[in-house]
């Protein structure tokens, strides 16, 4: 069973408007954690915000928020005031079993960003 | 700051050749991961380290040979390259005891297998 959704293959958005990228998770576990790394072009992983299961607030890091809805199993990212420099491939992750020695990230299959002028 | 390195970007080799893909991470810590991004698949985990010493399988791992013998470096060793392991290949670090922290990534290598 698919352990990370991101059912958005591509968005756009207009530059400074908000924008929100799906992601929907799947575990038992009640102990782990969600990541969103950015890709741009260039190819490399850049983290963006984390969001642990056991936290009581959404993450705020900048223009990058979390809307984390556990009961739905939910963490979308929202990213606020869009830039052209947002352009680039968004991947929503999962930690399983924080507290149980080395736990492998599980990737979605990430959504494509255009912010267009 | 050079945090993770990865050597080489860019590299093409013919069927049955082998090579080690080079991985060195400057922050001392403990974790460290090899991934394959394919397209359309997001990144899957292929060998991890929990440190010196200590390797395990991930989720594809076949085809690939990994050790650490020292914290900073952990190679990925293709043995018989095969077109199938045409890939990005990202190696990843993070520090272990501090489970909310991300991990952090290479710059990939790029590998064309023909």
């Amino acid at each position: 069973a698919q352990k990370i959704t991101q059912t958005q293959p591509g968005m756009f958005v207009q530059e400074k408007e908000a924008v929100t990228l799906d992601c929907t998770y799947d575990t038992s576990d009640p102990s782990y954690g969600l990541f969103w790394y950015k890709q741009p072009s260039s190819g490399e992983m850049i983290f963006l915000i984390y969001q642990g299961s056991y936290d009581q607030q959404n993450a705020t890091e900048g223009r990058y928020s979390l809307n984390f809805q556990k009961a739905r199993k939910s963490a979308n990212l929202v990213i606020s005031a869009s830039q052209l420099g947002d352009s680039a491939m968004y991947f929503c992750a999962m930690r399983e079993g924080m507290n149980t020695g080395f736990q492998k990230l599980v990737f979605g299959t990430g959504t494509r960003l255009l912010v267009s002028p | 700051n050079a945090g993770v390195t990865q050597t080489p970007k860019f590299q093409v080799l013919k069927t049955g050749q082998s090579m080690t893909l080079q991985c060195a991470q400057d922050m001392n810590h403990e974790y460290m991961s090899w991934y394959r991004q394919d397209p359309g698949m997001g990144l899957r985990l292929i060998h991890y380290s929990v440190g010196a010493g200590i390797t395990d399988q991930g989720e594809v791992p076949n085809g690939y040979n990994v050790s650490r013998s020292t914290t900073e470096d952990f190679p990925l060793r293709l043995l018989s390259a095969a077109p199938s392991q045409t890939s990005v290949y990202f190696c990843a670090s993070s520090p272990g005891h501090y489970s909310n922290q991300p991990q952090h990534f290479g710059d990939g290598t790029r590998l064309s297998i023909l």
